[in-house]
C-alpha cells in the first residue's frame, strides 16, 4: 500500500542515451511534484503538474519531459543524458495542504 | 525571490546534548516554514510545520519573524535522530504549492 512510487529504484545509462523514471501514487492527490536531489544533497523542484497540466517549470533544460497521462501519474522522460543529471530524483505529491509527500527516489548514474 | 538557508551542512552531537539545527529564509510574503527530514535509506518525510506549533519527536520550531528564522530544536538529541534534516518554505504560485529547500544539514548523533 505505499503511497507514493517510483520506477526504478536505481538506473545505470551512458552519455546520449534516452531515459524514463515513472511514478505513481495511490493518494488521490491532484498535485505531483519532481525534484533533483545533487551530489551535495541539494534538493531543488523541477516541475508539479496539477490535475494532468503543468504548473511549475523551474528553468529546466527542455531535454528533461514530464507526462502526465493521468492524475496518479507522472513520468519524466529525459533525452540525451549527460553526466551532469546523475543525481536522486524523487517524485511527491499532495492535495490541499502544504505537506508534501514523497517518493523513495530513483538514483539515476551516467556513464 | 525566496530563499532558504541552513548555514550547518554537518552537525555533529552526543546523545543526550541539545541540538539545534538552524535555518533562515528570505521571502516577501506570509513565510509557512517546514521541517522535512530523511533518514538512512529512507524517504523524505514531514517532521513538523510552524502553524501547527507542535513537538514531533521531541523536536520543536519556531518561527521567528524578526530574525526570519525557523531553527529545529530538541533538548536531549537520541542516537534514532541522525538524519539529514531539511528546512522548507512553501509558496503558492500559480495554483501551485511549491516549496523551497534548504541545503540540509546532516545531523550525526554520537554515543
Amino acid at each position: 500500500d505505499t503511497a507514493v512510487s517510483q520506477t526504478p529504484k536505481y538506473l545505470v545509462t551512458q552519455m546520449g542515451n534516452d531515459k524514463s523514471i515513472k511514478c505513481e501514487q495511490n493518494l488521490g492527490h491532484d498535485t505531483m511534484y519532481w525534484y533533483k536531489q545533487d551530489s551535495k544533497k541539494f534538493l531543488k523542484i523541477m516541475f508539479s503538474y496539477n490535475n494532468k497540466e503543468l504548473i511549475i517549470n523551474e528553468t529546466v533544460p527542455n531535454r528533461f519531459s514530464p507526462k502526465s497521462p493521468d492524475k496518479a501519474h507522472l513520468n519524466l522522460h529525459i533525452n540525451s543524458l549527460e553526466l551532469g543529471d546523475s543525481a536522486v530524483y524523487f517524485c511527491a505529491s499532495s492535495q490541499d495542504t502544504p505537506e508534501q509527500y514523497f517518493g523513495p527516489g530513483t538514483r539515476l548514474t551516467v556513464t | 525571490a525566496q530563499r532558504v538557508t541552513q548555514p550547518e551542512k554537518l552537525l555533529s552531537v552526543f546523545k543526550g546534548a541539545p541540538v539545534e539545527l538552524k535555518c533562515n529564509y528570505s521571502y516577501s510574503g506570509s513565510p509557512e516554514l517546514f521541517w522535512y527530514v530523511q533518514y538512512s535509506r529512507q524517504r523524505l518525510q514531514l517532521l513538523l510545520r510552524h502553524i501547527s506549533r507542535e513537538s514531533i519527536k521531541g523536536f520543536t520550531a519556531d518561527l521567528n519573524k524578526g530574525e526570519t528564522s525557523f531553527h529545529l530544536k530538541k533538548p536531549f538529541a537520541q542516537e534514532e535522530d541522525s538524519a539529514m534534516y531539511y528546512c522548507a518554505l512553501r509558496v503558492l504560485t500559480g495554483g501551485g504549492n511549491k516549496l523551497t529547500f534548504g541545503t540540509g544539514t546532516q545531523l550525526k548523533v554520537e554515543l
